[in-house]
């Protein structure tokens, strides 16, 4: 089973460019989450998506950031413009349903450069 | 997550055992869990522990779980270069993950 895939692996860009990330998730998984890694910090959630409806996009800055699921599969999440403080991880990751026990599998992150 | 709090940094010699800690603030959280991850990669679930256990093992990891205290634990006997990573603990509400800083393990000959 292949696991959640992302890319961009790394981009670098100046500030005020925008800038996107695409996110793949296990098939079959209708949960898909994007958090955000500062360095030396743990993941914080941004939004999490159910099939193609985003749930909570309560942590998302909706002045600059979007993400879409169109056909509940892929994601997208986008930033514009992109600031300096935007520079992070940024992890996507997908999991079977709503229980909490249910295991969030992560990919391997966009690592964003804002110069 | 602020409220989820761990130390920054453990060293252990090759072998020995090592322990981190972390404290939680949810009390309503139905699972805890340990993620690792190493460079470049994302995150891998270790283990986790329901909040009705005081502890689980599982090969080299024990988990322990103080609920009055709010105190999670993740041992690892013998450990081993492989083991050197990031290790996180979270807690979880309904789906929310709420993960701590991180306990940075270097594991060294």
């Amino acid at each position: 089973e292949a696991g959640v895939v992302q890319s961009p692996r790394y981009k670098i860009i100046e500030k005020k460019q925008p800038v996107a990330f695409w996110c793949n998730p296990i098939s079959g998984h209708n949960t898909l989450y994007w958090y955000l890694q500062n360095l030396g910090q743990g993941p914080e959630l941004l939004i999490r998506y159910e099939n193609e409806e985003a749930v909570d996009d309560s942590q998302l800055p909706k002045d600059r950031f979007s993400a879409e699921r169109l056909k509940g599969v892929d994601s997208t999440l986008k930033i514009q413009p992109a600031e300096l403080g935007d520079s992070a991880v940024y992890l996507c990751a997908s999991s079977r349903g709503l229980a909490g026990g249910n295991e969030q599998f992560f990919g391997p992150g966009t690592r964003l450069t804002v110069l | 997550g602020e409220d989820v709090e761990q130390s920054l940094f453990l060293s252990v010699r090759e072998g020995d055992s090592s322990v981190i800690n972390c404290t939680y603030t949810d009390s309503s959280s139905t699972y805890l869990y340990w993620y690792k991850q190493e460079p470049g990669a994302g995150l891998q679930l270790l283990t986790y522990i329901f909040s009705n256990m005081d502890m689980k093992q599982d090969q080299r990891l024990t988990v322990l779980l103080n609920k009055k205290d709010k105190h999670l634990s993740l041992r690892i006997a013998d450990t081993q270069t492989g083991d050197s990573a990031i290790y996180f603990c979270a807690e979880v509400n309904d789906y929310k993950l709420s993960f701590g800083a991180g306990t940075t393990v270097t594991v060294r000959a």
